[in-house]
């Protein structure tokens, strides 16, 4: 699985827009990108996934750029629940494979 | 709720002993994963079970075995505990993934193993 860089922490204004930004440049053509979170000390939670195309659903949205070395996802309106650890996973989307978790991004809303 | 469920919540042993976690993936979901984390590891990757089968090993240690069940539940069992040990360990399972459908893994709430 190709390796990801995110930044280590970020705030975002409760209310605003969090951008959680992933760089992923090795990503090889059939490699997708997933998105995770865990909240304090929960079990990760699956976000939203994508190959190439922009992807939305009801939780958040997915931008990867036209070169796939990088993508960001976007919570549109951040509550103080979305506060936890966001992991960027690249991974083949064959059935059954592990996730590989990196450090992760430590998003923190504020009031 | 991920449909995942995991017991016990907590468990709180000494060193050299054996626990034995229990994991019962969603309804009709066939693989079974085992991730442990720990402060200075973060969240890695243990062992996965399909449909009653072995499928892939991570960092599993020789001390820890896991098995899958014909009813689908997992059992991960540790032995000869070490205050290292001490970690959260979470099941995820999966559906068996049909032309089309993501290779999603919905996880447990996980266990909080505590060896003193």
């Amino acid at each position: 699985d190709a390796k990801t860089t995110q930044p280590p922490s970020m705030d975002c204004a409760e209310g605003r827009a969090a951008n959680l930004p992933c760089n992923h440049s090795t990503i090889s053509g059939n490699e997708y990108v997933y998105w995770y979170r865990q909240i304090h000390s929960q079990g990760p939670q699956y976000i939203i996934h994508g190959l190439k195309n922009n992807e939305t659903n009801e939780m958040a949205s997915l931008i990867i750029t036209e070169d796939r070395k990088s993508s960001t996802l976007i919570l549109p309106h951040a509550t103080l629940r979305d506060t936890a650890v966001y992991y960027c996973i690249v991974r083949v989307e064959t059935s059954g494979s592990r996730l590989t978790f990196g450090e992760g991004t430590q998003l923190t809303v504020n009031p | 709720d991920s449909g995942v469920t995991q017991t016990p919540k907590h468990l709180i042993t000494a060193t050299g002993q054996r626990v034995t976690l229990r994991c019962s993936p969603r309804s009709g979901d066939l693989s079974v994963y085992w991730y442990q984390q720990s402060l200075d590891q973060g969240l890695q990757f243990l062992i996965q079970y399909y449909n009653g089968e072995e499928r892939a090993k991570g960092n599993i240690l020789e001390r820890f075995s896991a098995q899958q069940f014909p009813d689908l539940h997992s059992e991960l069992n540790l032995s000869s505990l070490e205050l290292g040990d001490s970690a959260l360990y979470f099941c995820a399972s999966s559906p068996p993934r049909l032309g089309g459908s993501t290779d999603t893994q919905y996880f447990g709430p996980g266990t909080r193993l505590t060896v003193l």
